[in-house]
C-alpha cells in the first residue's frame, strides 16, 4: 500500500488564497481518484471535492482540487478565505479496495 | 436526504465485545458499497472495512482483520460492525460512511466507543 503525506498545519488570513498538498509516494498519482474531506471542530468530515477536481452539490466554488503527475501529488486550493474555512483537512485515495487517508492538515485562518 | 445514524458505542472493558450499528436513509442501500472508518482522539481518520452491496465483497484493515466484522441487512437498511477482543487502542469515534462514485460520502455523526478498565 501506498501513504499520501500532508503538511501538519497551514496558515493563512481571510480573503487570501491557501493550498494544502498530499503527496502519494509510491505509484501514480493519476492512477486512482484523490478525494478532499473537511473536518470542522467537533464535527463529522464532509467532502470538499471527489476524483481530483469535482464539487460535491453545496459546496462553494472558492474549493477547488487538482493533481501535478511531475511532483506526484494532490492539491485542494481555498480561494477567499473565511473564517469558517478553519478546520482539518483530509485528503484520501485507494488501491485494491483499500482506502488510504493522509495525515491531515489543520488550516488556521487568522 | 442521504442520511447516515450510527449507534451502539459505549465504555467497555479490554477483551469485550461490542456491536455497532448504522440505519441508512434517502437512498437505495443495497446500491451502494459501505464502509466503516474510526478517529482516535486528536488523531486523523482510519479506514477500517467495507462490504459490497450484495454483502459478497468485504475488505479489511490489517489493523482490524480477525478481531472486527462487518455485515449489512438490505431489507433493514442497515449496517453493521461486530467487534471482538476489544484494546485500549480501539478507543475512537466510529463512522458509517457511504461510497459515492469514488468519494466517501455523506458520514455519519459517529459513534464513541472507549475500551478502558
Amino acid at each position: 500500500n501506498f501513504m499520501l503525506t500532508q503538511p501538519h498545519s497551514v496558515s493563512e488570513s481571510p480573503g487570501k488564497t491557501v493550498t494544502i498538498s498530499c503527496t502519494r509516494n509510491s505509484g501514480s498519482i493519476a492512477s486512482n481518484y484523490v478525494q478532499w474531506y473537511q473536518q470542522r471542530p467537533g464535527s463529522s468530515p464532509t467532502t470538499v471535492i471527489y476524483e481530483d477536481d469535482q464539487r460535491p452539490s453545496g459546496v462553494p466554488d472558492r474549493f477547488s482540487g487538482s493533481i501535478d503527475r511531475s511532483s506526484n501529488s494532490a492539491s485542494l486550493t481555498i480561494s477567499g478565505l473565511k473564517t469558517e474555512d478553519e478546520a482539518d483537512y483530509y485528503c484520501q485515495s485507494y488501491d485494491t479496495g483499500n482506502q488510504v487517508f493522509g495525515g491531515g492538515t489543520k488550516l488556521t485562518v487568522l | 436526504q442521504v442520511q447516515l445514524v450510527e449507534s451502539g458505542g459505549g465504555l467497555v472493558k479490554p477483551g469485550a465485545s461490542l456491536r455497532l450499528s448504522c440505519a441508512a436513509s434517502g437512498f437505495t442501500f443495497s446500491d451502494h458499497y459501505m464502509n466503516w472508518i474510526r478517529q482516535a482522539p486528536g488523531k486523523g481518520l482510519e479506514w477500517l472495512s467495507h462490504i459490497s452491496g450484495s454483502g459478497d465483497n468485504i475488505k479489511y484493515a490489517d489493523s482490524v482483520k480477525g478481531r472486527f466484522t462487518i455485515s449489512r441487512d438490505n431489507a433493514e437498511n442497515s449496517l453493521y460492525l461486530q467487534m471482538n477482543s476489544l484494546r485500549a487502542e480501539d478507543t475512537a469515534v466510529y463512522y458509517c460512511v457511504r461510497d459515492f462514485r469514488t468519494a466517501l460520502l455523506p458520514w455519519g455523526q459517529g459513534t464513541l466507543v472507549t475500551v478502558s478498565s
